[in-house]
């Protein structure tokens, strides 16, 4: 029972273009979400989160929307860096509590 | 500022032997979170504590594995006996405070059973 789900295991993007890696939940009682970025034989490490009050929240180069109607959230990275390439998690919690569900996935690739 | 440190980072033991993991959180997080993650189940919550309690442990897979606390500082997950579908890469995260927000996760022990 996968409650929060990355479709795609991987994406590849140009240098400079614009990243757009995408969630999907099932369970409406989540409230708060984030995205982690993880390297190779690295833990991974805290990007941007979102409300569920919120429908955007903007950090730099990065931005996170959340589309509440259709459990969707989505990450947008302009413009896109050698850098950004690892791969991204989405991650939920219901309110009040700690515990974060965590999607599959998925690797991104910057192509210079 | 030191982040969260695990040890060992790599641990190869046969079947059978006991396998201790080692955390020490982020000064002054109150909340700790161990984390396993295979190809097949991705990143998944085994067991977290606050203020050294340990608050849900739904995510243990069997009582093979058990994890404590005794203090602020110093956690430790055990499996014993190991077999070889432990074999994965497993994290220790803290935070602070109770509510919902981002938890720092340390590098990561890789864990091999032959």
């Amino acid at each position: 029972d996968q409650q929060v789900k990355q479709n795609s295991p991987s994406l590849s993007v140009q240098e400079g273009r614009i990243s757009i890696l995408n969630c999907d939940y099932t369970n409406s009682m989540f409230d708060y979400f984030l995205w982690y970025k993880k390297y190779p034989a690295e833990g991974p490490t805290f990007l941007i989160s979102i409300s569920s009050i919120k429908d955007k929240n903007e950090d730099g180069r990065f931005t996170v929307f959340l589309n509440k109607s259709a459990k969707h959230l989505s990450l947008h990275i302009v413009p896109s860096q050698p850098g950004d390439s690892a791969v991204y998690f989405c991650a939920a919690s219901v309110e009040g509590a700690q515990k974060l569900v965590f999607g599959q996935g998925t690797r991104l690739t910057i192509n210079p | 500022d030191a982040g969260v440190i695990q040890s060992p980072r790599h641990e190869v033991t046969e079947m059978g032997q006991e396998v201790t993991l080692r955390c020490k959180p982020i000064s002054g997080h109150n909340s700790l979170f161990w984390y396993r993650q295979t190809m097949m189940r991705g990143l998944e919550l085994l067991i977290y504590f606050n203020n050294n309690v340990p608050i849900d442990d739904s995510g243990m897979p069997e009582d093979r594995f058990s994890a404590k606390m005794p203090n602020a500082s110093f956690s430790t997950l055990k499996i014993q006996p190991s077999e070889p579908r432990d074999s994965a890469v497993y994290f220790c995260a803290s935070n602070l405070g109770l509510l919902p927000r981002a938890q720092h996760f340390g590098d990561g022990t890789r864990l091999s059973i032959l």
